[in-house]
């Protein structure tokens, strides 16, 4: 079964500074979509970056961008420019490509932003 | 273009009590997903339907829940005879059939506390 880890349950970041998120997925797939959401207070869930697993080049969405790592099974996020509007728990979520709707999703890390 | 809408956004009922939720997809989306999220966690998959065929269904949808989309268009997620383990958030989430990649569009949710 395909599982997916995110090893840092919080982390802080100064306004206008970089941060990277970690995430790590296990598979035997070599079909399958990886992806970041954003979950505000608001509760929605919110699409930040999305990468496919044939895509060799790393997926790049304004401030953000992933390191995609296909080998390791790794694909963290990069959010450069920190925002207090980016401050969120944010999920990393695998899915196989033959899945019509089955994205399996990382505990989430929480993201704070200092002024 | 409003989004995916689900209502109640809050509801509390007493266990053994029935609860039903409602999503209203992207209007042109004819895949709608449900998932739930426990505190802490990361969403899990429930089921889907494409336009009104349910095609898949968890392990985690227990004979207590069904769920419904009668007309392609919006669906109900009904819980029969609440337990406080069915205390969570409900996400409901759209995509299109094809040429999105696998994304998928979530509402704010129905949070239920199950007293």
């Amino acid at each position: 079964a395909q599982t997916v880890t995110q090893s840092q349950p919080e982390m802080s970041v100064q306004e206008a500074e970089t941060v990277t998120l970690s995430c790590t997925y296990d598979t035997s797939e070599s079909d399958y979509y990886l992806f970041w959401y954003k979950q505000p207070p608001s509760r929605q869930m919110i699409l930040v970056i999305r990468q496919e697993a044939y895509k060799q080049q790393n997926a790049t969405e304004n401030r953000f961008s992933v390191n995609f790592q296909k080998a390791a099974k790794s694909f963290s996020l990069k959010i450069s420019d920190s925002q207090l509007g980016d401050a969120a728990m944010y999920f990393c979520a695998y899915i196989n490509g033959g899945s019509q709707g089955n994205l399996i999703f990382g505990k989430g890390t929480k993201l704070s932003v200092k002024p | 273009d409003t989004g995916v809408s689900q209502d109640p956004r809050h509801k509390i009922t007493k266990r053994g009590q029935n609860v039903t939720f409602r999503c209203d997809p992207i209007s042109e989306h004819n895949r709608l997903y449900w998932y739930r999220q426990t505190l802490g966690q990361g969403p899990e998959f429930l089921t889907y339907f494409q336009n009104e065929a349910q095609l898949e269904k968890s392990r985690l949808l227990s004979d207590r829940f069904s769920a419904e989309r009668p007309k392609g268009s919006f669906s109900t997620l009904e819980i029969q005879r609440t337990e406080q383990g069915d205390s969570a958030m409900y996400l409901c989430a759209s995509s299109l059939l094809t040429g999105t990649g696998k994304k998928l569009f979530f509402g704010s949710g129905t949070q239920l506390s199950v007293l």
